[in-house]
């Protein structure tokens, strides 16, 4: 059975730092991984896809990488704002079946303290 | 482009009683999903629906019922309420399979927060 984690679970950081938030997977045999955003009371946003072959994917200040034979991706936040608080979650799909089932992380509580 | 719409945003139910969430989404999609989130449990798939008419189990199906007789909408059931299913409910949706080809990108709603009293 597929297990996501990401650690931290919390991260507190001042305006304008880099940072990097981790996500790890157990089963390697994956389709694709997702990272999303999450504010308080919403729903699910998504940033970044990755597919299995690619290895990277940016969208502005962020990037996201994978490294799928040792089952880990990273999320790299440039600059960080205020705006960024928010919680994110990485999910993986499994490369059997069709239906594009993820399974996802607890994810990490970011603050961006002024 | 109202994208993936969930109703009703909260209920506080009893329990045994029952209700219908609704999930409608305007982007075509082929794919559906219903989820639940707990804390320090993560987002966990409760049915899904791989096209209209069809419906298949999750992770957590026990207690709820689905159907898909529209493909714009996925409407999830509960029976008989009990408090173990207080949650937040998201609905998803995705354009095609990956046997289509699909990106597989989810797109979610914006939840329901269920209590069962």
């Amino acid at each position: 059975k597929q297990e996501v984690t990401q650690i931290p679970a919390a991260l507190s950081v001042p305006e304008g730092e880099n940072l990097v938030l981790n996500c790890s997977f157990t089963d390697s045999a994956i389709y694709n991984l997702q990272w999303f955003r999450q504010d308080p009371g919403k729903g699910l946003t998504s940033l970044l896809l990755i597919q299995s072959s690619q290895r990277e994917q940016t969208s502005g200040r962020l990037n996201a990488s994978l490294d799928k034979s040792s089952g880990r991706s990273t999320l790299y936040i440039a600059a960080s704002q205020p705006g960024d608080s928010a919680t994110y979650l990485c999910a993986v799909s499994p490369n059997t079946g069709t239906a594009s089932k993820l399974t996802f992380g607890t994810g990490t509580r970011l603050q961006v303290t002024l | 482009n109202a994208g993936v719409t969930q109703t009703p945003k909260f209920r506080v139910l009893k329990t045994g009683q029952s209700m219908t969430l609704l999930c409608a989404q305007d982007m075509n999609h082929e794919y559906m999903y219903w989820y639940r989130q707990d804390p320090g449990m993560g987002l966990r798939l409760i049915h899904y629906s791989v096209g209209e008419g069809t419906t298949a189990k999750g992770e957590v199906p026990d207690g709820y019922n689905v159907s898909r007789l529209k493909k714009q909408n996925f409407l999830l059931g509960l029976e008989s309420a009990a408090p173990s299913q207080t949650s937040v409910y998201f609905c998803a949706s995705t354009l095609r399979s990956r046997a289509r080809q699909g990106s597989g990108e989810l797109f979610f709603g914006e939840g329901s927060r269920l209590t069962v009293l």
